[in-house]
């Protein structure tokens, strides 16, 4: 296993279009979170599954962004409507279920751009 | 609300400096408190990590410890190489609620040979 894996890495589409991005955690981790991080910040906090559920939605930005992990292996984070202001770069996470000091290993996201 | 606020950057050091990155959180509870270490064209990284007060967090010659009366958790290494130039980022995480990490924006550090 070489880590935690997204795709794609880049993906530019028109405003109002809906786009899906995907993860894929190590295997052995059943915590998995979503982050958008964009030019010039930390990353911000979306949402994160415990196995198959979702386990806090209420920090994604607006309805128009959902996320999924159907079996408890790899999830999908899906915009909908897309607008300008949604350009970013959104990251995927994934540790095992643990305390406050458990490790999380980040992929190397997916950079939309809205155009 | 959780924060973290980190020293802005870029931060230009030459080889062999010392280094100190500040960082200070505010949180309601008990936070654990990390930095992550981000490489160009690579993803985020631990670097080190510290979950009480006055642990020391330690790896690759960073070092930083947890104070709980200054909120503080700066960065620190003693001589800089030009493998360290990358952004590195303080975080903190709070038990009790929502399971993410809370992050500053950031500093780049730049070291020049």
């Amino acid at each position: 296993d070489t880590g935690v894996s997204q795709d794609p890495r880049h993906k530019i589409t028109k405003r109002g279009q809906n786009v899906t991005f995907r993860c894929d955690p190590i295997s052995e981790h059943n915590r998995l979170y979503w982050y958008r991080q964009t030019l010039g910040q930390g990353p911000e906090f979306l949402t994160y599954f415990q196995n198959e559920a979702q386990l806090e939605k209420s920090r994604l930005l607006s309805d128009r962004f959902s996320a999924e992990r159907p079996k408890g292996s790899f999830s999908t984070l899906e915009i909908q409507r897309t607008e300008q202001g949604d350009s970013a770069m959104y990251l995927c996470a994934s540790s095992v279920t643990g305390g406050m000091n458990t490790e999380a290993f980040f992929g190397q996201g997916t950079r939309l751009t809205v155009v | 609300g959780n924060s973290v606020t980190q020293m802005e950057g870029p931060v230009t050091l030459s080889e062999e400096a010392f280094l100190t990155i500040n960082c200070t959180y505010t949180a309601t509870g008990y936070p654990s408190l990390f930095w992550y270490v981000q490489y160009p064209g690579e993803g985020l990284q631990l670097l080190l990590k510290a979950t009480k007060a006055d642990d020391k967090g330690s790896n690759k010659g960073f070092e930083a410890t947890y104070r709980k009366e200054t909120t503080s958790f700066h960065l620190e290494k003693g001589s800089v190489q030009v493998s360290d130039s990358a952004v590195y980022f303080c975080a903190l995480k709070e038990g009790g609620g929502a399971d993410g990490l809370t992050f500053g924006k950031g500093t780049h550090l730049i070291i020049q040979p």
